[in-house]
């Protein structure tokens, strides 16, 4: 029931794009993304509701393609700052939540 | 506002100890409370969720137990820890399942040696 991140890893110079998508074998409900920094708790960036959404914050952004049960999420313009783990939560309905196994992201200047 | 807050933020225990981290969780009533663990360089794995008091659902089963004496206390403890107990230790928060954000505690490390 994990959804499937990929890539595993991703490292970029400052400025490059990054795209982490994010699939589930599984009808979903919705889709989560978070970053956790090392050592620290994750944060939440967006959640997408199934009805196919697309959302945007700043220069992160996110598409939710309910038909193919995937979830991608867009890093434009990448800064220092963006580097983390990213997760991906799906959710089935109910009480069916999980977490993916993450992507870790490296921005070098 | 919502805050959680959970503690000790680090810990180190010999094996064979108990383990007790709390949770608290203020600014909402009824939320539903989680225990996720979270090994060195690897993902979150869900342990316990509660969607209320003395309602928990264990989701692996292990040594740890949990319990939610009071709506916005959660508790994670262990008679006998083992070394794979280690781990970063996250409790969280929500309003409901479906399609509501997880808000994350500041995360509790434990080692056990």
């Amino acid at each position: 029931q994990q959804p499937v991140q990929s890539p595993q890893a991703v490292i970029l110079r400052e400025g490059e794009d990054a795209v982490i998508n994010c699939s589930s074998s599984k009808a979903l409900y919705s889709v989560h993304w978070y970053r956790q920094k090392h050592g620290e708790a994750p944060v939440f960036l967006m959640i997408l509701l199934k009805g196919g959404e697309q959302k945007g914050h700043d220069k992160i952004s996110a598409s939710f393609n309910e038909k193919k049960q995937q979830s991608s999420l867009y890093l434009t313009a990448s800064q220092l700052s963006y580097s983390g783990t990213y997760f991906c939560g799906t959710e089935l309905g109910g009480q069916n939540f999980v977490f993916g196994p993450g992507t870790r992201l490296s921005v070098l200047p | 506002s919502q805050t959680i807050h959970q503690w000790p933020a680090t810990l180190v225990q010999p094996v064979g100890s108990p383990l007790s981290l709390e949770c608290t969780v203020e600014g909402t009533s009824n939320p539903n409370l989680y225990w996720y663990r979270q090994a060195a360089g690897r993902g979150l794995q869900l342990l316990f969720y509660s969607i209320g008091i003395d309602q928990i659902s264990s989701e692996v089963p292990q040594n740890l137990s949990a319990s939610r004496p009071q709506d916005r206390q959660f508790i994670l403890s262990s008679k006998k820890l083992l070394l794979s107990d280690s781990g970063f230790y996250l409790c969280a928060w929500s309003e409901g399942f479906s399609g509501n954000t997880i808000y994350f505690g500041e995360g509790s490390w434990l080692t056990v040696v």
